[in-house]
């Protein structure tokens, strides 16, 4: 079945420096791509989204970009700071799908001050 | 506050019992989704409505488990004859007619079957 994959499973950091998560997808028709932030005990937020036709989307420190030929996108935090610290989920959307969004299984970051 | 809300936010139960969950989307969110969510893991698609219609149904969701959206407005979530392996966080998420994809957790009702 489709599934995503993420990497790495943990990364930590020193405050300044950049962070870059990195996510497979099996499914060729996925055509969306979130990026959720997860603190301890809070709900998914939704931080970035990419859309199949576009290759790069910036929004101030965090930009994703996607590689649709290799069906991998990635997560780029610049000059991370110690509230960036959190788990962070990838997801593809299910072709055929309205809805059904596919997981990764997550990536803890750590930004040391 | 404006965004997805879910009641309980807690629930203990003994296994065998039944349970309902509750989750009111954002005001005029036509879309909602039930996720579940273990530790280390990301959310697991479950169900999703769109107004009081369903579907999109998981393989995840046994004869067990039923979601209703009977007015296109709160959704709920039960379990029947609980297990152990119940055990998780349910997520619930809305996304409206406009954005469509954009999905908005709630903070989740987590379940601990004993």
């Amino acid at each position: 079945g489709e599934n995503v994959e993420q990497h790495p499973s943990t990364l930590s950091v020193q405050e300044g420096d950049s962070a870059v998560i990195k996510c497979t997808y099996s499914d060729s028709a996925s055509n969306y791509f979130p990026w959720y932030k997860q603190e301890l005990g809070k709900r998914p937020q939704l931080i970035i989204d990419i859309r199949s036709n576009v290759g790069e989307k910036k929004d101030q420190r965090i930009a994703v970009t996607l590689n649709k030929t290799a069906k991998h996108f990635s997560l780029h935090i610049t000059e991370t700071q110690p509230e960036d610290s959190a788990v962070y989920f990838c997801a593809a959307s299910k072709s055929g799908s309205q809805g059904n969004l596919i997981f990764g299984k997550g990536t803890k970051l750590s930004v040391k001050p | 506050d404006t965004g997805v809300s879910q009641d309980p936010r807690h629930k203990i139960t003994k296994r065998g019992q039944n349970v309902t969950f509750r989750c009111d989307p954002i005001s005029e969110h036509n879309r909602l989704y039930w996720y579940r969510q273990t530790l280390g893991q990301g959310p697991e698609f479950l169900t999703y409505f769109q107004n009081e219609a369903q579907l999109e149904k998981s393989r995840l969701l046994s004869d067990r488990f039923s979601a209703e959206r009977p007015k296109g407005s709160f959704s709920t979530l039960e379990i029947q004859r609980t297990e152990q392996g119940d055990s998780a966080m349910y997520l619930c998420a809305s996304s409206s007619p406009d954005t469509g994809l954009e999905q908005y957790f709630g903070p989740g009702t987590r379940l601990t079957v004993t």
